[in-house]
């Protein structure tokens, strides 16, 4: 079965500071992961994705992740946190073995991140 | 070049009513996804269409039904709607050439 645990309901940060939300995965193949993030009353914006190659993925607005296969791990992190990044991120995979279809992204239950002035 | 549209916005009906909601994906992108987004349940997948044909289905009641148009714009529908069934709806667009998913605004139901 394929999952996403972000373990961490909420996250705050001061501004300036670094921010990590975290994101482990479990499939039976390897995975496509993807990170998204919300902002009240929208849909879902794409952040960043890792399909194959360098494990450090750079995104939109400065994010990064890094994808650890040992530890079945795909942080997201910003070297300096602004207060306009708060808002609701979600993390997301998709089993590429499995032959899953496009569309169907199993996502985690999100991490609402706020950073303060 | 524009992106998913979701229509409506927000939109309230009674218990027992049915409702529709329509959306348009990216120009040129076949493959459309609907999503159930609630506080309690998260973001819960209910179909998936490529080409007018249904290729994945979640866990949900036959009272929910999609369908998709040679111009690949997509319409789900919900019957007999029950309060739980109040919710964001997301739609999503995607090519296999880059594989994420592009979200439309979503359409907000409140069932009272």
């Amino acid at each position: 079965a394929q999952s996403v645990a972000q373990p961490e309901d909420q996250v705050n940060v001061a501004e300036g500071n670094p921010l990590t939300v975290k994101c482990t995965y479990s499939v039976s193949g390897n995975p496509y992961l993807f990170w998204y993030v919300q902002y009240p009353n929208r849909g879902l914006q794409f952040l960043l994705k890792y399909i194959t190659g360098d494990n450090l993925v750079k995104g939109s607005y400065g994010f990064e992740a890094e994808f650890n296969k040992s530890q079945t791990s795909f942080h997201l992190k910003k070297p300096s946190a602004l207060v306009s990044d708060s808002a609701l991120y979600f993390c997301a995979v998709r089993d590429r073995n499995r032959g899953s279809t496009l569309g169907r992204l199993y996502f985690g239950r999100g991490t609402q991140l706020t950073v303060w002035p | 070049k524009a992106g998913v549209t979701q229509t409506p916005r927000y939109l309230i009906k009674t218990r027992g009513q049915q409702v529709t909601l329509s959306c348009s994906p990216i120009s040129g992108h076949r493959s459309v996804s609907w999503y159930q987004q609630t506080p309690g349940q998260g973001l819960q997948f209910l179909f998936e269409y490529f080409s007018e044909t249904q290729r994945n289905k979640g866990n949900f009641p036959g009272r929910f039904s999609g369908r998709q148009f040679s111009n690949s714009r997509s319409e789900m529908n919900v019957s007999t709607l029950e309060l739980g069934d109040s919710a964001l709806y997301l739609c999503a667009s995607s090519t296999q050439e880059t594989g994420e998913l592009f979200f439309g605004e979503g359409s907000r139901l409140t069932v009272l």
